[in-house]
């Protein structure tokens, strides 16, 4: 089965921790995405990569950091630099970036930070 | 800056009738448009999409309209069913030289469909 998966499900930590969230594609595509979720809102861009050892800030990249060093994995660090780090994060991915390929979205993870 | 606006947070409509999810978008730059669907702690899930050289898209019971000149594009569900009850979001982009397929969300509109 082709899919993202992004693990855990429910992730907690407390204040000032680092905590990595893992994302992973089987879908062969070259770009990823990761966003966040917050009530109310819509899905803000975090970071993106469009190919791998390549990544671009997003609107609101302050206090996270990624990675892209194989075509399959985009982990996401929320840092202790991130304010307002609980939320729900969402990971995707598409084919092409810039192209009107559709992108899929992983199950997400909803991060509480106490 | 809102570039893509849901107005409507919610909206609740009867089994059977018609839903009208309505989404804006500001940046003229925005050439192709996309519908996704969202359960509760889920990933969204796509749905269907327009490219501006269309006004309509349709795929069984879903349809996209887009008024290019009023900036405006809504999803129309006939008939709605109660597992339609979801959070739906209108996202854009533009297909231009500088594009990177960042996608620019809507805040999203709650549907619940009555039985």
């Amino acid at each position: 089965d082709g899919g993202i998966t992004q693990s855990p499900k429910y992730l907690f930590r407390k204040e000032g921790q680092n905590v990595t969230l893992s994302c992973e594609q089987n879908l062969n595509h070259d770009a990823m995405y990761w966003y966040r979720q917050d009530p109310g809102q819509g899905l803000r861009l975090i970071y993106y990569s469009q190919i791998v050892n390549d990544f671009q800030k997003g609107d609101i990249a302050e206090g996270y950091s990624v990675s892209r060093e194989k075509k399959e994995s985009f982990p996401l660090t929320v840092t202790s630099a991130q304010k307002n780090p609980t939320a729900f994060y969402l990971c995707a991915s598409s084919s092409i970036a810039g192209a009107t390929d559709t992108q899929y979205f992983g199950p997400g993870t909803r991060l509480t930070v106490l | 800056d809102q570039q893509v606006k849901q107005n409507s947070p919610s909206l609740s409509v009867q089994e059977g009738r018609i839903s009208i999810l309505n989404c804006d978008y500001t940046n003229s730059m925005f050439d192709y448009f996309l519908w996704y669907k969202k359960y509760p702690a889920e990933g969204p899930t796509f749905l269907i999409s327009i490219s501006s050289i269309k006004d309509k898209n349709e795929d069984g019971r879903f349809t996209v309209f887009l008024n290019k000149s009023a900036k405006h594009l809504s999803l129309h569900i006939v008939p709605s069913q109660p597992g339609d009850s979801a959070v739906y979001f209108c996202a854009a982009f533009s297909t231009g030289s500088s594009n990177t397929g960042k996608l620019i969300f809507g805040q999203g509109t709650t549907l619940q469909v009555k039985p």
